[in-house]
């Protein structure tokens, strides 16, 4: 399966400020996915990335707070923007690897 | 839009018991059907999955059923120990590779 490198593995923030997150995969991808698990729930699909495209978003989030970019098959970057409190969560990237998700090992978020 | 419902929400089984989790799903067009386990504070990792085309599949000590007529599929855990206490989630792919899981069922295995 996909191996995807994803850093920070957490960090505690400041309210207002904004935190890039960063996924790397070991192999070529055409499509990466944003997850944002907020504590004690299910895994809510942000957005898909493709490369050489403006991401997907899903309802109820936004490009101007989650803006994402993806430069090539294997990398991908999410931004959580002018933070708060709410936004405190665990972010997860995931690849499609022979038609399953491999995930990674996921950001945990505070907002102070 | 698809919908998974997940039950139940907890499930608590003495060590050697069996545990078996349910999945309802609402678009007939899903054809692709994964059981994931996160234990806490980790990734969730795929343990086992099931395609539309078949009814039942089984690794181990863990299997998984579908009844596409009534759009469920549940996970069994036979013969359960400590280490399989984490939460699992269901999930069911609307669109192209787009997942949609359910609320997750914490599972504890009691010693």
């Amino acid at each position: 399966s996909a191996v995807i490198s994803q850093k920070p593995s957490r960090d505690i923030c400041q309210r207002g400020t904004s935190l890039t997150i960063q996924c790397q995969v070991d192999s070529q991808v055409t499509m990466m996915f944003w997850y944002r698990q907020q504590p004690g729930q299910s895994l809510t699909l942000i957005a898909t990335a493709n490369q050489g495209s403006e991401a997907t978003y899903e309802s109820g989030f936004v490009i101007d707070k989650f803006p994402i970019s993806r430069p090539n098959l294997t990398f991908s970057t999410l931004t959580v923007s002018n933070m708060s409190p709410e936004d405190s969560s665990i972010y997860l990237c995931s690849v499609v690897y022979n038609y399953g998700y491999t995930f990674g090992s996921g950001t945990r978020l505070t907002v102070v | 839009g698809e919908n998974v419902e997940q039950h139940p929400s907890t499930l608590s089984v003495q060590e050697g018991d069996s545990a078996v989790i349910k999945c309802t799903y609402s678009d007939s067009a899903s054809n692709y059907f994964p059981w994931y386990k996160q234990e806490l504070g980790k990734r969730p990792q795929l343990i086992i999955d099931i395609r539309s085309n078949v009814g039942e599949k089984k690794d181990q000590r863990i299997a998984v059923t579908l009844n596409k007529t009534a759009k469920h599929f549940s996970l069994h855990i036979t013969e359960t120990q400590p280490e399989d206490s984490a939460v699992y989630f269901c999930a069911t792919i609307a669109g192209t590779y787009k997942y949609i899981f359910g609320t997750g069922t914490r599972l504890k295995v009691l010693a």
